[in-house]
C-alpha cells in the first residue's frame, strides 16, 4: 500500500558512471517531482512533470534527465556522475501540481559517488 | 529566493512550547510546512494560503502574515515525537506550479 516508492534506496557508484533512479506513485496523482537534498539538508526542487509533460525544469546540469513514461512513473537518469552529485534524491507527487496541493514524498534514494 | 527560517535549532523538554519562523523577501501565495525525521522522507504538516489565515491540528498550528511575508509554526506542549527537522516551503504569488522553495530547516530536539 506504499504511496510513493523509489528504487533503489541506496546507490553507490564510481565517478563517471551513468545511473538511474525510479519512482512510482499509486495515488492517482497527475504531478510528480524530483528533489535533491544535500548533506546540509537543503531540499531543492529539480523537475516536475504533470501528466507526462515537463513543467518545472530548474537550473540543473544537463547530465540529469527526467523521463515520465506515464503519469504514475517518473525516472531520473544521471550521466557522467560527479562527486557533487552525492545526495539524497526524493521523488514526490501531488494531485494537480497546484499551489494548494500537498506533496507526498517517497522514501528517498541515497546516492554516493566515489 | 530561499526563505529564511529561525531559529536554526532548538532544544526543548517535553511539555514545552516552541515557535519556528519562516520569512521570505518575495510576495507569497502559499506556505507549506513539513517535518523530516532523520533518514526519512519529509512529512506534510499543513498549508497556509495568503489571506493571513491560521491553521492547526492537535497541538501544532501555524499562521501566515501576508504583510510581513512570514509564517510561524507553533508547537504546543511538545512531545518526544515532535523531534525532527522542520521545513517551510514557499511558493511565490506568480507561480501556481507547485514549485516550492524550501528554507534551510530548523532542527527540533525534544528531551524527556
Amino acid at each position: 500500500d506504499t504511496a510513493v516508492s523509489q528504487t533503489p534506496k541506496y546507490l553507490v557508484t564510481q565517478m563517471g558512471n551513468d545511473k538511474s533512479i525510479k519512482c512510482e506513485q499509486n495515488l492517482g496523482h497527475d504531478t510528480m517531482y524530483w528533489y535533491k537534498q544535500d548533506s546540509k539538508k537543503f531540499l531543492k526542487i529539480m523537475f516536475s512533470y504533470n501528466n507526462k509533460e515537463l513543467i518545472i525544469n530548474e537550473t540543473v546540469p544537463n547530465r540529469f534527465s527526467p523521463k515520465s513514461p506515464d503519469k504514475a512513473h517518473l525516472n531520473l537518469h544521471i550521466n557522467s556522475l560527479e562527486l557533487g552529485d552525492s545526495a539524497v534524491y526524493f521523488c514526490a507527487s501531488s494531485p494537480w501540481g497546484a499551489s494548494t496541493d500537498t506533496q507526498y514524498f517517497g522514501p528517498g534514494t541515497r546516492l554516493t559517488v566515489l | 529566493q530561499q526563505p529564511v527560517q529561525s531559529p536554526q535549532a532548538v532544544i526543548l523538554r517535553e511539555g514545552e512550547d516552541a515557535v519556528i519562523n519562516c520569512s521570505s523577501s518575495k510576495a507569497l501565495y502559499s506556505v507549506h510546512w513539513y517535518r523530516q525525521k532523520h533518514g526519512e522522507a519529509p512529512i506534510f504538516l499543513m498549508i497556509l494560503l495568503k489571506g493571513g489565515e491560521q491553521k492547526g491540528h492537535d497541538k501544532i498550528s501555524a499562521s501566515f502574515n501576508e504583510k510581513k511575508q512570514q509564517s510561524s509554526l507553533y508547537l504546543t506542549a511538545s512531545q518526544l515525537s515532535y523531534s525532527g527537522t522542520y521545513f517551510c516551503g514557499t511558493e511565490p504569488s506568480s507561480s501556481n506550479t507547485g514549485k516550492l522553495i524550501f528554507g534551510q530547516g530548523t532542527t527540533l530536539q525534544v528531551k524527556p
